[in-house]
């Protein structure tokens, strides 16, 4: 099973309408990243939660973290067309060692498709 | 302020051979970190270098490898190839003191046939 999991995994919206993509983990969370990836092309860096409630936002996208869940969400208000594109959550996730190396665990994404 | 780049962006190899994928860090990253993403998966994490050494390895066998030079540009090298090997190389960079807040470049598509 994955250490970070994505819901839903796909998700096709009508333009304007809000969403919200969940990224559950097992393990304690020290650190969340969300990153948006156009299909075949690189990650592009949203955002980054460090501590729990903390809550960011960029233009329509809201992300949150829960520590206590190990849960975050990614909002966004108003969809559009632009917001297409898979969506995924990567944490430093501790192995039985106690570190993580500068290793990114990411969940298996969600593909967000915006109907005009 | 210049992102991370990558070359090439797709290559074609066969099972056996061996195969070379570079990267160039952003400007002011001293940090860089290889992951491999199958299709319609996340991310794996390969390994990270700093100063030219390696500074954490995930599940990859041995005939995965890397470099870094002084300039903190990186290499990926994968030897003997395998089908499984075929899958889109992304390069990462990052400053140490924020080591996770990686910015990644457009990718390698290889394909091994």
């Amino acid at each position: 099973s994955q250490e970070l999991e994505q819901s839903p995994q796909s998700l096709i919206v009508q333009e304007g309408k809000n969403l919200t993509i969940n990224c559950t983990s097992s393990k304690t969370l020290y650190g969340l990243y969300w990153y948006k990836q156009k299909y075949g092309e690189g990650l592009i860096f949203l955002m980054m939660l460090q501590k729990g409630g903390e809550e960011k936002s960029h233009e329509k996208i809201t992300a949150k973290l829960d520590e206590k869940k190990q849960q975050s969400s990614l909002h966004i208000t108003a969809s559009q067309p632009s917001h297409a594109g898979i969506y995924l959550c990567g944490s430093p996730l501790l192995n039985a060692g106690g570190t993580s190396y500068g290793k990114l665990t990411f969940g298996q994404g969600t593909i967000l498709t915006v109907h005009p | 302020e210049t992102g991370v780049t990558q070359s090439p962006t797709h290559l074609i190899k066969t099972r056996g051979q061996q195969v070379t994928l570079r990267c160039s860090s952003q400007s002011g990253h001293n940090t860089v970190s290889w992951y491999q993403q199958a299709l319609g998966q996340g991310p794996q994490f390969i390994f990270q270098y700093y100063r030219e050494e390696e500074n954490g390895r995930g599940n990859f066998p041995p005939r995965f490898s890397g470099l870094q030079f002084p300039n903190y540009s990186s290499e990926l090298n994968v030897n003997a190839l395998e089908l499984d090997d075929s899958a889109l190389y992304l390069c990462a960079s990052s400053a140490l003191r924020v080591p996770y807040e990686q910015y990644f470049g457009p990718g390698t598509r290889l394909t091994v046939t």
